[in-house]
């Protein structure tokens, strides 16, 4: 199974900045997938990246306020850029294969 | 569309208690069937999986079996702890590849209690 690892593993920030999290995998992997879970609530998908690509947004979800980068087949970051308190979640980083493995997420606090 | 439905929570059991966890699925095709954990203060685990029908799935004394005909992929343990206490996600990918995100139920929040 993939080994994955996540910067920060939690933040509180001010409303209106913007945060990087890292997703780092400990082999080369095709696709990778953002999600965000809000508190008490199941995940949902942001984005699927796709190294060499343009990540592809859900519904909801715009590149403006989730940039993404995929610069190898074994790291990608997510920004939440010009954050809100709604913006408070987990994020979750997930690799592809026959069996989807995920990060320890990224426990994000905007006040 | 894709869909999993999951039987509300929370779930409380004593400890040793037989545990039943609810979950039907909607899909196209054969989808491949997975269980998730997500203890307090942690991410997503792996519990277990199937990705054919009549396949059972079984890891630290759960099981679900893919049952095509009735859509259905019910998680049990017949003797829960209170270690096991957590949030299980049922979810599904539409294709066997993997190369698609899951598709998540809402998650059953389960409390054991000694």
């Amino acid at each position: 199974s993939a080994v994955i690892s996540q910067k920060p593993s939690r933040d509180i920030c001010q409303r209106g900045t913007s945060l990087t999290i890292q997703c780092q995998v400990d082999s080369q992997v095709t696709m990778m997938f953002w999600y965000r879970q809000q508190p008490g609530q199941s995940l949902t998908l942001i984005a699927t990246a796709n190294q060499g690509s343009e990540a592809t947004y859900e519904s909801g979800f715009v590149i403006d306020k989730f940039p993404i980068s995929r610069p190898n087949l074994t790291f990608s970051t997510l920004t939440v850029s010009n954050m809100s308190p709604e913006d408070s979640s987990i994020y979750l980083c997930s690799v592809g294969g026959e069996t989807q493995y995920f990060g320890p997420g990224t426990r994000l606090l905007v006040l | 569309g894709n869909s999993v439905t999951q039987m509300e929570g929370p779930v409380t059991l004593s400890e040793e208690a037989f545990l039943t966890i609810n979950c039907t699925y909607t899909a196209t095709g054969y989808p491949s069937l997975f269980w998730y954990v997500q203890y307090p203060g942690e991410g997503l685990q792996l519990l277990l999986k199937a990705t054919k029908a009549d396949d059972k799935g079984s890891n630290k004394g759960f099981e679900a079996t893919y049952r095509k005909e009735t859509t259905s992929f019910h998680l049990e343990k017949g003797s829960v702890q209170v270690s096991d206490s957590a949030v299980y996600f049922c979810a599904l990918t539409p294709l066997s590849s993997g190369n698609t995100p899951l598709v998540f139920g809402k998650g059953t929040r389960l409390s054991v209690i000694a």
